[in-house]
């Protein structure tokens, strides 16, 4: 069964802290891997795509880095601020699955000032 | 920036009644997608629509469940005689490319959709 992993489920983090966020997943042939941001109550924003070829992206304080391999991804936040505080989740379309998403549960990060 | 939109933000329904969910997508795409959150729970695809047709749906999307793109701006779910268990955050998204391979997919902010 094709399934996207983030654990842990939670965070807490001090204000200025560089921090990694996991996400894991089965079968090892995609065609990308997407994070995204949700804030309580609204929608997702998309953050970062990487493509099945890649390695990894960034986009300001944010790098997200992919293993196909080992079905692994992580999104790496620099000197994290109390504003990152949100759910962030991961999502992966498989091939063949004709371009849906499957989504990860999130983790729900809290930065502390 | 473009953006997808969403109305309601918040629809409460009777049980067994219809209720049609409206999206906006980008304009200038071409691939269009509804997916559902279940309070606490993943995010889950329910359907993909191209071309005026669908291009995939899930065992969720079943006979009660219908999309359209009734013009060229609107694309709709529609749920015929809803559920307690249709409540849910219904998130609509677009895409310009149905492979995605360099495109992500944008999301609407949701009509959460409560059933009494």
């Amino acid at each position: 069964k094709q399934e996207v992993t983030q654990i842990p489920a939670a965070l807490s983090v001090p204000e200025g802290e560089n921090l990694v966020l996991n996400c894991s997943f089965t079968d090892s042939a995609i065609y990308n891997l997407q994070w995204f941001r949700q804030d309580p109550g609204k929608g997702l924003t998309s953050l970062l795509l990487i493509q099945s070829s890649q390695r990894e992206q960034t986009s300001g304080r944010l790098n997200a880095s992919l293993d196909k391999s080992s079905g692994r991804s992580t999104l790496y936040i620099a000197a994290s601020q109390p504003g990152d505080s949100a759910t962030y989740l991961c999502a992966v379309t498989y091939t063949g699955a004709n371009s849906k998403l499957t989504f990860g549960k999130g983790i729900t990060l809290s930065v502390r000032p | 920036e473009p953006e997808v939109t969403q109305t309601p933000s918040h629809q409460v329904t009777q049980m067994g009644q219809e209720v049609i969910l409206r999206c906006v997508p980008i304009s200038n795409h071409l691939y269009f997608y509804w997916y559902r959150q279940i309070l606490g729970q993943k995010v889950e695809f329910l359907v993909s629509f191209y071309n005026n047709e669908i291009s995939e749906k899930s065992e969720i999307f079943d006979d009660q469940f219908s999309v359209e793109r009734p013009d060229g701006s609107n694309f709709t779910l529609k749920i015929r005689s809803t559920k307690l268990e249709d409540s849910a955050m219904y998130f609509c998204a677009s895409s310009d490319s149905k492979w995605a391979s360099n495109q992500p997919q944008h999301f609407g902010d949701g009509t959460r959709l409560s059933i009494l």
